[in-house]
């Protein structure tokens, strides 16, 4: 079974600081995204990878940047973290593009930014 | 604009009966469709796909639909349990794209 792992479950921080939120899959995945689930509004993406060093912007990227230096792991860092960026965040990760693979999620880490 | 949209937030159903959750797309270009489930404090898991070459996909339980002309797709439980109460998202995509779009979710709940 694919492992998808976050690293915090709960999450506090302070308006303005610099947050890291951590992702790991076991599965040798090429693709890693970040989602942020808030009541009403689903999953959007902020932030995609289909390889190593290589990023794409989703849906709603402003403020958040990310980071995949090894193939296993894709970091979501809020530069200066705002109140508005409490929410929960999923990480996923699926096999390679071009055939039709579900996403396979971790169990979220619920952010509050104070 | 939602790609994808889920237009009942909620749903109850009686142990037994059955549940059919609905989900309309905008994209003409979908090509690929699953549901997922998600319990409180954990990841939504994947339940069931179907590809636009097909209508119907069934996996146990769970029967998924799909209206290409109607571009609506339904997920039917059958019998729905207690332990089906969960929200459920209904996720999109295009032909070898990696990238989904993701309903706002269904909330179920099924009354022993």
């Amino acid at each position: 079974d694919v492992k998808v792992t976050q690293s915090s479950r709960y999450l506090v921080k302070r308006t303005g600081e610099k947050v890291f939120l951590e992702c790991v899959q076991d599965m040798d995945h090429e693709n890693m995204f970040w989602y942020r689930q808030d009541p009403g509004l689903g999953l959007r993406l902020i932030y995609f990878s289909y390889d190593v060093k290589m990023k794409e912007k989703g849906d709603i990227p402003e403020g958040y940047s990310v980071s995949r230096e090894k193939k296993e792991r894709f970091s979501l860092i809020l530069e200066s973290a705002s109140t508005n960026q409490t929410s929960m965040y999923l990480c996923a990760s699926s096999l390679t593009s071009g055939h039709n693979q579900p996403q396979h999620f971790g169990d979220g880490t619920r952010l509050s930014i104070l | 604009d939602q790609q994808v949209k889920q237009n009942s937030p909620s749903l109850s159903v009686q142990e037994g009966r059955i549940s059919i959750l609905n989900c309309d797309y905008t994209n003409s270009m979908f090509d690929y469709f699953l549901w997922y489930k998600k319990y409180p404090a954990e990841g939504p898991t994947f339940l069931i796909s179907i590809s636009s070459i097909k209508d119907k996909n069934e996996d146990g339980r769970f029967t998924v639909f799909l209206n290409k002309s109607a571009k609506h797709l339904s997920l039917h439980i059958v019998p729905s349990q207690p332990g089906d109460s969960a929200v459920y998202f209904c996720a999109a995509s295009e032909y070898n794209f990696n990238k989904f779009y993701f309903g706002s979710g269904t909330k179920l709940n099924v009354k022993p």
